[in-house]
């Protein structure tokens, strides 16, 4: 069974612009999370989708935003990058309902410059 | 607010040493408790999921404890060996929010 994808692996943009990372989760998951990790913060939640729709949000900007698609294949966005958002973005692909376990990609290190 | 805690932050060991990882947490309310291994620059590679309703999960030579009522779980390594050199990660899903919410990890280094 494959694993949780992410594209592209890594990224080099400059501020100002936008960015989109792309996440394909594992076969029969429907709920996809993302987080952004930097050295100072840590791993910081900022949102889960299930079936097409926004289920839960952390606390980040605007700027932040994301989609998922009737496959469960999701997208995060990223508009006018500032130097503080390079970091490593992780998704994770679950089952739904009741307490289920979270499988991990292997993250998009974004570079802001 | 729930808060996660890892103790310690960094950790160096010699080879064959058992030892034990520490998560703590400010609110019992919680679905499970997951432990996660991280490679510099890579993603997360689950090791233990532990449901509220359980005590403790065994995997090979890791075992994971959790005890709500003291806000804490506990890693436990058996036999240490270099390839287990990674940052130690753990996660519980708050059952108020049902948000995930990470500890700040401890890195260890096992010495050969």
């Amino acid at each position: 069974k494959a694993g949780v994808t992410q594209t592209p692996r890594y990224l080099i943009k400059t501020r100002g612009q936008q960015v989109t990372l792309s996440c394909s989760p594992i076969s029969g998951h429907r709920s996809v999370s993302w987080y952004q990790q930097t050295p100072g913060q840590g791993l910081q939640f900022l949102f889960e989708y299930f079936s097409e729709t926004q289920r839960n949000k952390g606390n980040f900007p605007g700027r932040f935003s994301g989609r998922q698609f009737s496959n469960s294949r999701s997208e995060m966005n990223v508009s006018t990058l500032e130097l503080g958002d390079s970091a490593l973005y992780l998704c994770a692909s679950s089952l739904t309902g009741g307490s289920p376990e979270q499988y991990f990609g292997p993250g998009t290190r974004l570079t802001v410059t | 607010k729930q808060e996660v805690t890892q103790i310690p932050a960094a950790l160096s060991v010699p080879e064959g040493e058992n030892l034990v990882l520490n998560c703590s947490f400010t609110d019992s309310a919680i679905y499970n408790l997951q432990w996660f291994r991280q490679d510099p620059g890579k993603g997360l590679t689950s090791l233990l999921l532990i449901q509220s309703s359980q005590r403790e999960q065994t995997s090979g030579r890791l075992n994971a404890s959790l005890d709500k009522s003291s806000g804490r779980s506990t890693l436990y390594i058996a036999a240490s060996q270099p390839g287990d050199s990674a940052t130690y990660l753990c996660a519980l899903l708050s059952s108020g929010t049902y948000k995930y919410i990470f500890g700040t990890g401890t890195r260890l280094k096992v010495l050969a």
